[in-house]
């Protein structure tokens, strides 16, 4: 079975830290990746996704992700975080041969940037 | 446009009571999940449907966890005789069918169960 592993669950930065939060997924099949973020009180957005083709994908808000696809990771990326940028950090895998495309996420990391 | 609409926001059950939890997703989207989202913790696959198929429920944790979608749209997801570890955030999804778009997975606010 898939899994998908985030590497810390809690990250504290001040305004204008360059942020890299890390993902690692276990398949070896074709993926698609993707990065949720949840805002408090708000529910799961895409932030952006990655499904072939040029392995640095650019998001919404400024966010971009890498996929390498040797170290099996998708990390995210921002160069310098506000602090509307508070809110928990999703990666998630769909499996391209997996009937229904269901997520399969990681356990989130919460990031708090402190104005 | 609307988004995907979960009812109720919030449930409260005592332990053994049976609960019903409604999804409304996006109009025209075929396919409709349902996740549990423990505290602490990301969202885990429940179940999925096909317009009104339930195709996958491998990830229901117990019978008593029910689904369905009757009509291809509305999605309830029942509970019967709650237990204290049934209380999470649920969550329900919608998204299109058709090409690389089917793997877009829209979010509703999801309802949180609490069992007491």
């Amino acid at each position: 079975a898939q899994s998908v592993s985030q590497h810390n669950h809690h990250v504290i930065l001040s305004e204008a830290a360059s942020l890299e939060l890390g993902c690692n997924y276990s398949y070896g099949g074709t993926v698609n990746l993707f990065w949720y973020v949840q805002y408090p009180g708000q529910h799961l957005q895409l932030l952006l996704k990655y499904f072939s083709g040029d392995p640095l994908v650019k998001g919404i808000k400024g966010f971009e992700a890498e996929f390498i696809k040797s170290k099996f990771s998708f990390n995210l990326r921002k160069p310098s975080v506000q602090w509307s940028d508070t809110a928990e950090y999703f990666c998630a895998v769909i499996s391209i041969k997996a009937a229904g495309n269901k997520l399969t996420f990681g356990g989130g990391t919460r990031v708090l940037v402190k104005p | 446009g609307a988004g995907v609409s979960q009812s109720p926001r919030y449930k409260v059950a005592k332990r053994g009571q049976d609960v019903a939890l409604r999804c409304d997703p996006i109009s025209g989207h075929v396919s409709l999940f349902w996740y549990q989202q423990a505290l602490g913790q990301g969202p885990e696959f429940l179940t999925y449907f096909q317009n009104e198929a339930q195709l996958d429920k491998s990830g229901l944790p117990s019978d008593r966890f029910f689904a369905e979608r009757p009509e291809g749209s509305v999605s309830t997801l029942k509970i019967q005789r709650t237990q204290q570890e049934d209380s999470a955030v649920y969550l329900c999804a919608s998204s299109l069918y058709r090409g690389r778009a089917s793997y877009e997975q829209y979010f509703g606010p999801g309802t949180r169960l609490t069992v007491t």
